[in-house]
């Protein structure tokens, strides 16, 4: 069975530091892996998703995510909080009939 | 285009009454689900359509929870007998068909039962 795990249910930065936000997966087929943003009082948006190919997905706002099997990770990064990048963001993995298993969810704070 | 679209956007109930959330999906997409999602929690599957029919419902708490959907179009969520602990943001998604494809989600119904 598929599974998401993030770390660190909340992650605060400074406005310009880099953000990092973690999420390991457990799958036993190759997995299709998504990162969603969800601002306040929004529904989810997608950030970027891997399916195959190129390991480093570029996703919107300057988001990045490596596909790193050995690791069984998928992290997301942005080398430059801005503030506007406060939101909660939720990694996930295709399980069967191809819903989207999430993960907990990590709070992102941007501070000045 | 329009997006997906979830009413009500809020909904308070008093426990023990029966509440009904619909979604409208993006038209052409033949996949739609349905997620919960508690304050402080990640989202939890619920149920799964294809077209008209519900080939995964195996996040459905219990049988007080039903779905249905009607066609490739409008779906219901129907929470028979409401408890406090179904209080909860239920987002709909839907998709043009399965694999890959990522889901669009509405932005979601927030259910409070009193």
């Amino acid at each position: 069975a598929q599974s998401v795990t993030q770390l660190g249910s909340h992650v605060s930065v400074s406005e310009g530091a880099l953000v990092l936000l973690r999420c390991n997966y457990s799958s036993s087929v190759p997995p299709y892996l998504f990162w969603y943003v969800q601002y306040p009082n929004q529904g989810l948006q997608l950030l970027l998703k891997y399916t195959t190919g190129a390991t480093l997905v570029k996703g919107i706002n300057g988001f990045e995510a490596e596909f790193k099997k050995s690791e069984t990770s998928f992290h997301l990064t942005k080398p430059s909080a801005h503030m506007s990048d406060a939101a909660e963001y939720f990694c996930a993995v295709v399980g069967g009939y191809n819903k989207l298993i999430f993960g907990a969810g990590t709070r992102l704070a941007v501070h000045p | 285009g329009a997006g997906v679209s979830q009413s009500p956007s809020n909904k308070v109930t008093e426990k023990g009454k029966d509440v009904e959330l619909r979604c409208d999906p993006i038209s052409g997409h033949t996949a739609l689900y349905w997620y919960r999602q508690r304050l402080g929690q990640g989202l939890e599957f619920l149920i799964y359509f294809q077209g008209n029919s519900a080939p995964d419902k195996s996040g459905l708490p219990s049988d007080r929870f039903s779905a249905e959907r009607t066609g490739e179009s409008v779906s219901t969520l129907t929470i028979q007998r409401t408890q406090q602990e179904d209080s909860a943001v239920y987002l709909c998604a839907s998709s043009p068909r399965d694999g890959n494809s990522p889901l669009h989600f509405g932005n979601g119904t927030r259910l409070t039962v009193t």
